[in-house]
């Protein structure tokens, strides 16, 4: 298996523009989280779903920030607009219902000038 | 509020010279608690899942231990490819909602 496979792997755009993050799960998996890791707040879940559902958004910082997942095998994470403090790197993770391991992809480092 | 926190933040070692990582924890009632090896530009790798107190798991040169309050990450003779930054994250009992702990960065020197 792949793994879980993240797109782009670095986004440099600048202020106001809208950003999308693309997540493939591995292929199976129930959950899929979208993590954002800065060197202020560490690793903090944004968002969570369950066979495409949306269980908890909680951790989404504001309404500029939107998540979708259309299917089983992809997810987007949004930013309109996006602003210098959204930089960070992103990352997407999908696990089993059945065990406790989630499996990182590589993450998306966006810079936002 | 569930909380982590670990300590040390940075942590240099000579090669073969075994330590311990702190990973300190709060939460309303614990469903697991997660340790993951994160490298530089990469994702965190996950390590070990403990469950309840007086829990104990190895890999290698590493063993996780739990106890009500805190976790353990204990590196035993490590080497130089040990080096990274070590995460702990807490799940709270009624859903997959993890918090995790700012890490440990381990520098292992030959």
């Amino acid at each position: 298996d792949a793994g879980v496979i993240q797109s782009p792997r670095h986004e440099v755009t600048e202020m106001g523009q809208e950003v999308t993050l693309r997540c493939k799960p591995i292929s199976g998996h129930d959950y899929l989280f979208w993590y954002r890791q800065t060197m202020m707040r560490g690793l903090e879940l944004l968002i969570y779903f369950n066979n495409n559902v949306p269980i908890d958004d909680s951790g989404m910082p504001e309404d500029r920030f939107s998540a979708k997942m259309p299917n089983a095998s992809f997810s987007t994470l949004k930013i309109q607009p996006s602003e210098p403090r959204d930089s960070a790197v992103y990352f997407c993770a999908s696990r089993l219902a059945s065990t406790d391991t989630q499996y990182f992809g590589p993450g998306t480092r966006l810079t936002v000038l | 509020e569930d909380q982590v926190t670990q300590s040390p933040e940075a942590l240099r070692l000579q090669e073969g010279e075994s330590s311990s990582l702190n990973c300190s924890y709060t939460v309303s009632g614990l469903r697991g608690l997660f340790w993951y090896r994160q490298d530089p530009g990469k994702g965190p790798e996950f390590l070990f899942t403990l469950y309840s107190a007086g829990e104990e798991k190895e890999k290698e040169r590493l063993k996780a231990t739990l106890t009500k309050k805190e976790s353990f990450l204990h590196i035993t003779a490590p080497k130089p490819e040990d080096s990274a930054t070590y995460l702990c994250a807490v799940q709270a009992t009624g859903g997959f909602k993890t918090i995790f702990g700012a890490g440990t960065r381990l520098f292992v020197k030959a």
